[in-house]
């Protein structure tokens, strides 16, 4: 496509509950990145992905977060057993992942989740 | 620990108006510090990228500054259009080889062009 997409754009629910956020990254591109930013703040690393692997998931907060990425194209972020505290904005974002660091992550325009 | 900080936090300037964003940073080592605009509701934009051998890069109206000696960056915003209402964040690459880019954002500096 000609940018990266998420789905849903708002997602509203109930504490406790499972949800799933899902990124279409920019066509070719290996590497993708989820991102979870809070109101005034700047994004937060959560987990990095090359190709179909998680190559570093150090950022994601506890075991209630999960994501996959089968088919080395769309990912899933997963989150079970919502908190309060989970709600912010998850940024996805996708690069050539040639491995340059001078590579640019193109960003989606987030998906906001509210858990009430 | 790395970080970046920036400064100020917001920001009212008037339409045609001319504007400078700070930026502090503590990553080392250093591989490149990019400023990004995030418009509301959207995910951020590349602006710029600086290496540590770049003193300066301009984007139309933005130009950005680096200082490698004392870890300083600045955003200079010229003519400044209502259309530029949003934050800018400014962000560090790490140099360590950790295989991929694990950036490190400030906390970005909310700025508002009045009419």
């Amino acid at each position: 496509g000609a940018g990266v997409s998420q789905t849903p754009s708002n997602k509203v629910t109930e504490k406790g509950k499972y949800v799933e956020l899902r990124c279409d990254p920019i066509s070719g591109h290996t590497a993708l990145y989820w991102y979870r930013q809070s109101l005034g703040q700047g994004p937060e690393f959560l987990i990095y992905f090359q190709g179909t692997g998680a190559a570093d998931d150090s950022g994601l907060p506890n075991d209630r977060f999960f994501a996959v990425r089968p088919e080395g194209s769309v990912s899933t972020l997963k989150i079970q057993r919502t908190e309060r505290g989970d709600s912010a904005v998850y940024l996805c974002a996708s690069s050539s992942g040639r491995g340059h660091l001078s590579d640019t992550q193109y960003f989606g325009p987030g998906t906001r989740l509210t858990v009430l | 620990k790395n970080q970046v900080e920036q400064s100020p936090q917001s920001l009212i300037i008037l339409e045609g108006k001319n504007c400078t964003l700070q930026c502090n940073y503590t990553v080392s080592p250093f591989s490149n510090l990019r400023w990004y605009k995030q418009d509301t509701g959207r995910g951020p934009v590349s602006l710029t990228i600086m290496t540590f051998s770049e003193n300066t890069k301009s984007n139309g109206r933005y130009t950005a500054t680096l200082d490698a000696d004392t870890k300083q960056s600045s955003l200079h915003i010229t003519a400044s259009q209502l259309s530029d209402s949003a934050s800018y964040i400014c962000v560090v690459t790490p140099g360590e080889n950790t295989g991929f880019q694990k950036l490190v954002f400030g906390t970005g500096t909310r700025l508002l062009v009045s009419p």
